[in-house]
């Protein structure tokens, strides 16, 4: 079976500052990788999503994610945070062979002080 | 029009009661889940379905239902609503080789 592991559950950043979030995944074949956000309120919209190909992966509003098959992570970062970054983000996965399921994290809370 | 509507949105029911929470979609997708999100838990999965003759469990599927009326519509239910259903409860839907697409979430309360 697949879990996801996010290591930090709340980070607090002054706007401009880097942001990078930790996502490592267990699973031991080939994987689909994705983050998404969940602004106040709202529903889980995706930001960004890994299956195969170059593994430097851009998404939605500036964000980025490094698939490193090595170290069982894909990893969330964004160069400047802005305020309205403000939210929950989740990392998932899921097998793309056969009908597996999507398995996500706990989330990572953001909190962008202005 | 949303992709995948879930109703009610907003929800307070008292503790024994049966409820019913609907979904539909018009993606056209063949896969529905129902997910739960509790603060500090992340989504964990409740019941899936791959077609509408397939209906699975997931990871806390005790005290709850589904039902795959349609390709288009998954309804979760809860036979006895207690306290600790508490939650915001989401329906997904995913295609072949696709991301999930989420419903706006309803948020059930039960007293």
């Amino acid at each position: 079976a697949q879990s996801v592991s996010q290591h930090n559950h709340h980070v607090i950043l002054s706007e401009a500052a880097s942001l990078e979030l930790g996502c490592n995944y267990s699973y031991g074949g080939t994987v689909n990788l994705f983050w998404y956000v969940q602004y106040p309120g709202q529903h889980l919209q995706l930001l960004l999503k890994y299956f195969s190909g170059d593994p430097l992966v851009k998404g939605i509003k500036g964000f980025e994610a490094e698939f490193i098959k090595s170290k069982f992570s894909f990893n969330l970062r964004k160069p400047s945070v802005q305020w309205s970054d403000t939210a929950e983000y989740f990392c998932a996965v899921n097998a793309p062979t056969g009908y597996s399921t999507l398995t996500f994290g706990k989330g990572t809370m953001l909190l962008v002080s202005p | 029009d949303a992709d995948v509507t879930q109703t009610p949105r907003n929800r307070i029911t008292k503790t024994g009661k049966r409820i019913m929470l609907e979904c539909s979609q018009t993606k056209g997708h063949d896969r529905m889940y129902w997910y739960r999100q509790d603060p500090g838990l992340g989504l964990r999965l409740i019941y899936y379905s791959f077609d509408v003759k397939d209906i699975n469990k997931g990871e806390i599927s005790d005290g709850y239902s589904v039902s795959r009326q349609a390709q288009a519509k998954f309804s979760l239910s809860l036979e006895s609503a207690i306290p600790n259903q508490t939650a915001l409860y989401f329906c997904a839907t995913r295609g072949r080789g696709t991301e999930a697409f989420f419903g706006q979430g309803t948020r059930l309360t039960v007293v």
